[in-house]
C-alpha cells in the first residue's frame, strides 16, 4: 500500500486479556520499528526488525510484550495479561534502510485497558 | 544516555506571529536531528532534518539549525498559520532508532 497500515485503530481490553496489534509496512521496506506513546508524551522505542530478524528489543517494558515479523513484512505486537499501564498509542514505522529520516509512521493503535 | 528535551507547551500564537520551539539534546557521537509533526488524528510526519553540525533543515517555511556547541535544534517559522496547529516532536538518531522529546503543542488562533 501507499503507507504504513495499523489495525485495529482502537482497542479496548479488560485487564488480564491478551491483545495483538498488527502493522502492515510499506512494501519492500526492510526496517520496521514499534514505539509506545503514552498520553502527552513522545513516542518511546520498543523494538526493531530488519527483515524477519529482531535486532533490538531493549525497549520492551516486560516479558509480557512480544513482537514478531515471521516473513519480513507484516509484524504483530502481542501484549499478554494486559495491565492499565499498558494503555497507550502503539506506533509502527517502516523504512527502506537503517536511517531515521526514512521512517514512515502509521496512524497507530490506541489501546485502552479497563 | 541519549535524550531530547523540548520546551513545554501549549504554545498559543496569533496567525502570522513568529514561532520558536526550543529543543536541546544529549547524545554520544554525532547524531542526526529531526523535527516531526503530528496533526490531529494523523500519524507522525517528518518535517525537517539535519545530519551534521551547522546544517539547516527547512520545509514548509519551518527551519532549524544543528548547533553542536549549544547542543540545540530549535524550530522556527516566521509567520504561522492556523493550519500549523499540531504537536511538534524533536528527535535524534545515532543508532538508527529515533529518540523523541515529549512534544510541544502549538495552537494558532485566527
Amino acid at each position: 500500500g501507499a503507507g504504513v497500515s495499523q489495525s485495529p485503530r482502537y482497542k479496548v481490553a479488560k485487564r488480564g486479556q491478551d491483545v495483538a496489534l498488527r502493522c502492515d509496512p510499506i512494501s519492500g521496506h526492510v526496517s520496521l520499528f514499534w514505539y509506545q506513546q503514552a498520553l502527552g508524551q513522545g513516542p518511546e522505542f520498543l523494538t526493531y526488525f530488519q527483515n524477519e530478524a529482531q535486532l533490538d528489543k531493549s525497549g520492551l517494558p516486560s516479558d509480557r510484550f512480544f513482537a514478531e515479523r515471521p516473513e519480513g513484512s507484516v509484524s504483530t505486537l502481542k501484549i499478554q495479561r494486559t495491565q492499565q499501564e499498558d494503555s497507550a498509542v502503539y506506533l509502527c514505522a517502516s523504512s527502506p534502510r537503517w536511517e531515521g529520516a526514512g521512517y514512515t509512521f502509521g496512524s497507530g493503535t490506541r489501546l485502552t485497558v479497563v | 544516555g541519549n535524550s531530547v528535551t523540548q520546551m513545554e507547551g501549549p504554545v498559543t500564537l496569533s496567525e502570522e506571529a513568529f514561532l520558536t520551539i526550543n529543543c536541546t539534546y544529549t547524545a554520544t557521537g554525532y547524531p542526526s536531528l529531526f523535527w516531526y509533526v503530528q496533526y490531529p488524528g494523523e500519524g507522525l510526519q517528518l518535517l525537517l532534518k539535519a545530519t551534521k553540525a551547522d546544517d539547516k533543515g527547512s520545509n514548509k517555511g519551518f527551519e532549524a539549525t544543528y548547533r553542536k556547541e549549544t547542543t540545540s535544534f530549535h524550530l522556527e517559522k516566521g509567520s504561522v498559520q492556523v493550519s500549523d496547529s499540531a504537536v511538534y516532536f524533536c528527535a535524534l538518531s545515532n543508532t538508527g532508532k529515533l529518540i523523541f522529546g515529549q512534544g510541544t503543542t502549538l495552537q494558532v488562533k485566527p
